[in-house]
């Protein structure tokens, strides 16, 4: 069921901005796309979410393109400890959705 | 957001046994999901616990090797039964943000030996 495509893994230097990319080409209307990562040995952590407008936080930013059929994630400093699996999913906004992971991106962040 | 306590956080299981695991919010949530992390791969989705109904599985899995409960907003259990060394993963309770984004737990890592 899931329908993004990400690269299976990514290196990134330390303090260097790290960029994931996510094809999600089937994506419809009414559908999000949603970020987590999963640090080792932990449970996922929501990233960011966004529709169709580019989206910030304090943890990434959010760029989709203007046909929503891909998007990046940036994080603008990677350090040690963005070292993760990177899932880019799509799925509905209100209350009542399944969350649906693919296999992510594993991001390596090296000194 | 949610904060969720899941119970065991590991636990090493002979073969043909079963193990419960709890899942707990802190606030009242409608739907509760249940995944599978086998080593080295992604989240599977095993099945929605909706509270006052059964569960909604997942294809691929069923009932009665993973029965769930889901006596009141708040609380949910999963039970893995009659285990086998294939059974051997790391089980997460999930709750929906409500319109948001989904809120995990710390997952329950099993070994089956």
């Amino acid at each position: 069921d899931a329908k993004t495509t990400q690269p299976t893994s990514m290196d990134c230097a330390e303090g260097r901005a790290a960029n994931l990319p996510c094809n999600h080409s089937t994506i419809s209307g009414n559908e999000y796309v949603y970020w987590y990562r999963q640090i080792h040995s932990q449970g996922p952590q929501y990233i960011i979410h966004g529709l169709k407008n580019n989206e910030t936080n304090e943890m990434a930013s959010l760029i989709i393109t203007e046909d929503r059929k891909s998007s990046t994630l940036i994080l603008p400093h990677a350090t040690l400890r963005d070292t993760a699996v990177y899932y880019c999913i799509v799925r509905g906004n209100t209350g009542g959705f399944k969350t649906i992971f693919g296999a992510g991106t594993r991001l390596f962040v090296k000194a | 957001s949610a904060v969720i306590s899941q119970k065991p956080s590991r636990d090493i299981c002979q073969r043909g046994t079963s193990l419960t695991i709890q899942c707990q919010v802190d606030s009242q949530v409608t739907m509760m999901f249940w995944y599978r992390q086998q080593p080295g791969q992604s989240l599977t989705l095993i099945a929605t616990a909706n509270q006052g109904s059964e569960a909604t599985y997942e294809s691929g899995f069923v009932i009665d090797k993973f029965p769930i409960s889901r006596p009141n907003l708040t609380f949910s259990t999963l039970t893995v039964s009659n285990m086998s060394p294939e059974d051997s993963s790391i089980y997460l309770c999930s709750v929906d943000g409500g319109g948001t984004e989904a809120f995990f737990g710390q997952g329950t890592r099993l070994t089956v030996v």
